[in-house]
């Protein structure tokens, strides 16, 4: 079973900011990673997703890959107060297979 | 627009009681998901189907049990609810990676 670990678990910064997040995974061979954006109250939804090393870029969000060391990264550039929200993680090792999360990062982006 | 739905949004049941969770979906999507999701926790996989009759358990499948006899819909049943299933509870479905939420069903066993 896949095991997903997310950094840190709150930050809070001002608007305009870079915001780094990070995911960690335990299996190499995971096929896909995607990112979701959980608002309070609401279900998540899917912001991006990567299926190889490296790095993928949409809008605001860049999202990098490193399989060799387990580990995914989101950054979201010039943050605003409206993406103030839970990240998750979610990691498939194939499309068969459940993606399993990570317990979120709250991100605050005080105006 | 593709859209997952829950019924209910809220239910306050008695330790016990048996509980049923509905899920649909409009996108004729193959294979839907039942999570949990309690804080520090997040989500936690329940039950997976992969089309009619083809359900499979879970990380956590103990005390819950699922029913998918149309493909646009994906029933979770708890039998005898103990209170240590409170939780907010989503469902989902997909059509390849991507994973689509419904808004959620939040549960209070008392």
């Amino acid at each position: 079973q896949e095991k997903v670990q997310q950094s840190p678990e709150s930050l809070i910064v001002p608007e305009g900011a870079m915001v780094s997040l990070n995911c960690s995974f335990s299996d190499s061979a995971s096929q896909s990673i995607w990112w979701y954006q959980q608002h309070p109250g609401k279900g998540p939804k899917a912001l991006i997703s990567i299926f190889s090393n490296g790095n993928k870029k949409e809008g605001r969000l860049t999202v990098y890959l490193n399989r060799a060391s387990l580990h995914v990264s989101l950054h979201i550039k010039d943050s605003q107060p409206s993406d103030s929200a839970v990240y998750l993680c979610a990691v498939s090792i194939n499309n068969n297979n459940a993606p399993r999360f990570g317990a979120g990062t709250k991100l605050s982006v005080k105006p | 627009d593709m859209k997952v739905t829950q019924m209910p949004r809220y239910l306050i049941k008695r330790m016990g009681e048996n509980v049923l969770l509905e899920c649909g979906q409009d996108m004729s999507h193959e294979t839907m998901y039942w999570y949990r999701q309690d804080p520090g926790l997040g989500l936690q996989l329940i039950y997976i189907s992969y089309d009619v009759d083809s359900n499979s358990e879970g990380d956590i499948p103990k005390g819950y049990r699922v029913s998918r006899k149309k493909r646009e819909h994906f029933s979770l049943i708890l039998d005898s609810a103990k209170t240590n299933q409170t939780s907010v509870y989503f469902c989902a479905s997909s059509l390849s990676y991507e994973q689509y939420f419904g808004p959620g069903t939040r549960l209070t066993v008392l």
